[in-house]
């Protein structure tokens, strides 16, 4: 059964410092999304991506925060300048009607 | 914008019971709502789903039903297992994969007591 795939599964960061997770979503959706997950909490939406450009875009998707679809299979979530509180589970998902979510990367930022 | 109350936070039962979860929404314009379970370390996967086209949908031992009017759709699990312990999250959409994402619940963690 296809599935959305992400990289890395951990990622541990000086405040400060870009990160870029990535994301293979699966390959006959055209409907990308980031959500976000702050331990113990809600499953927040950042943005969907569609058409290679950005759909919707939630509040805390500020401009720190840049998606890519880079070539014909990754899509990526590119944090520009950490802060503490970007410290999540960051999930990507795809769409065919349907969100399909992936493992998630944790992103510790210290 | 959408907000989506989850209740309850937590929900211990004995096995081979039901579970109830309840969520309502604010947004009428909202006509999906899927349900994720989550165990420990993972994504959110589908369960189930509802489109406002319907009032009840039934997968083996899962049900879903929504209350268009009162803008509230809640979660059955029947004859609970063991490996049904998760946290399970409701979510509303208004276009159900489209450009506007989910709102989530605040979940619900279900224990289910041997």
């Amino acid at each position: 059964e296809p599935e959305v795939t992400q990289t890395p599964s951990h990622q541990v960061t000086q405040m400060g410092q870009e990160v870029i997770l990535r994301c293979v979503p699966i390959s006959n959706h055209l409907y990308f999304y980031w959500y976000r997950q702050i331990l113990g909490q809600k499953v927040e939406f950042l943005v969907s991506f569609y058409n290679n450009e950005i759909s919707e875009k939630s509040e805390i998707f500020d401009d720190q925060f840049s998606v890519e679809r880079p070539d014909g299979s990754n899509f990526t979530l590119k944090i520009r300048s950490t802060k503490l509180e970007d410290s999540a589970m960051y999930f990507c998902a795809s769409s065919e009607g349907i969100e399909y979510f992936g493992p998630g990367t944790r992103l510790l930022v210290l | 914008g959408e907000n989506v109350e989850q209740h309850p936070s937590t929900l211990s039962v004995q096995e081979g019971d039901s579970a109830v979860i309840k969520c309502t929404y604010s947004d009428s314009a909202s006509n999906y709502f899927p349900w994720y379970k989550q165990e420990l370390g993972k994504g959110p996967q589908l369960i189930i789903d509802i489109r406002s086209n319907v009032g009840e949908k039934k997968d083996q031992r899962i049900a879903v039903t929504l209350n268009k009017t009162a803008k509230h759709f809640s979660l059955h699990i029947t004859e609970t297992q063991p490996e049904d312990s998760a946290v399970y999250f409701c979510a509303a959409e208004d276009s159900g994969g489209g450009a506007d994402g989910l709102t989530f619940g605040k979940g619900t963690h279900l224990i289910i007591q041997p």
